[in-house]
């Protein structure tokens, strides 16, 4: 079965500092990738995928990750971190035909 | 225009209850889905429509009754509500197919007392 690991419950980064959120997956087949974003009281919001082809993915708000098959991971970053980043992310995969499987989520705090 | 609505936001009730929870999409999706989200944040899928199709049916009580009348909606049903109900569900769409992202609705709490 497939499943996907986010190590950190909460990470917290200085405004302007490089922020890296880790996740990591297990499946059987390729994997599918997906970063989303969930603010307070609100639904989850799409922020990049890996599908195929070059290894890093850039996505919305300046944030990219990076695939790494080797390790299994896919873990999102951004170079320069803002307040408004502060969110509660979802590490999520999928292969085959099963469906969406996502990570329990890591609260990211970024402290002005 | 919100692409994927919920209605209602917020829903209490008792226990042994029958509620609904209505999602509507405006983007031609032809996949929709239900998830649930619980207290600590865990988030697990439900059900899964395409073109008002049961594609996923997770694990779940059959106390739950997804009922899909068109492509664009996919409305909720539960029979006989439980304190373990009690949740933020949310409803999302996509176009068909593995590759694509989801978009979710905002969301509706359950508080079931």
């Amino acid at each position: 079965a497939q499943s996907v690991a986010q190590p950190e419950d909460q990470v917290n980064v200085a405004e302007g500092n490089p922020l890296t959120v880790k996740c990591t997956y297990s499946v059987s087949g390729n994997p599918y990738l997906f970063w989303y974003v969930q603010y307070p009281n609100r639904g989850l919001q799409f922020l990049l995928k890996y599908i195929t082809g070059d290894n890093l993915v850039k996505g919305s708000y300046g944030f990219e990750a990076e695939f790494n098959k080797s390790q299994t991971s896919f873990h999102l970053k951004k170079p320069s971190a803002l307040v408004s980043d502060s969110a509660l992310y979802f590490c999520a995969v999928l292969s085959g035909n099963t469906p969406l499987v996502f990570g329990k989520g890591t609260r990211l705090s970024v402290i002005a | 225009d919100t692409a994927v609505s919920q209605t209602p936001k917020y829903l209490v009730t008792q226990m042994g209850n029958d509620k609904s929870i209505k999602c509507e999409q405006n983007l031609g999706h032809d996949t929709m889905y239900w998830y649930k989200q619980d207290s600590k944040k865990f988030l697990k899928i439900m059900f899964s429509y395409n073109n008002k199709e049961l594609i996923i049916n997770e694990t779940v009580p059959n106390r739950f009754s997804p009922k899909s009348p068109d492509k664009a909606h996919l409305n909720l049903h539960i029979n006989s509500l439980e304190l373990g109900d009690s949740a933020v569900y949310f409803c999302a769409s996509s176009p068909p197919g593995l590759f694509y992202e989801q978009y979710f609705g905002p969301g509706t709490r359950l508080t079931v007392t």
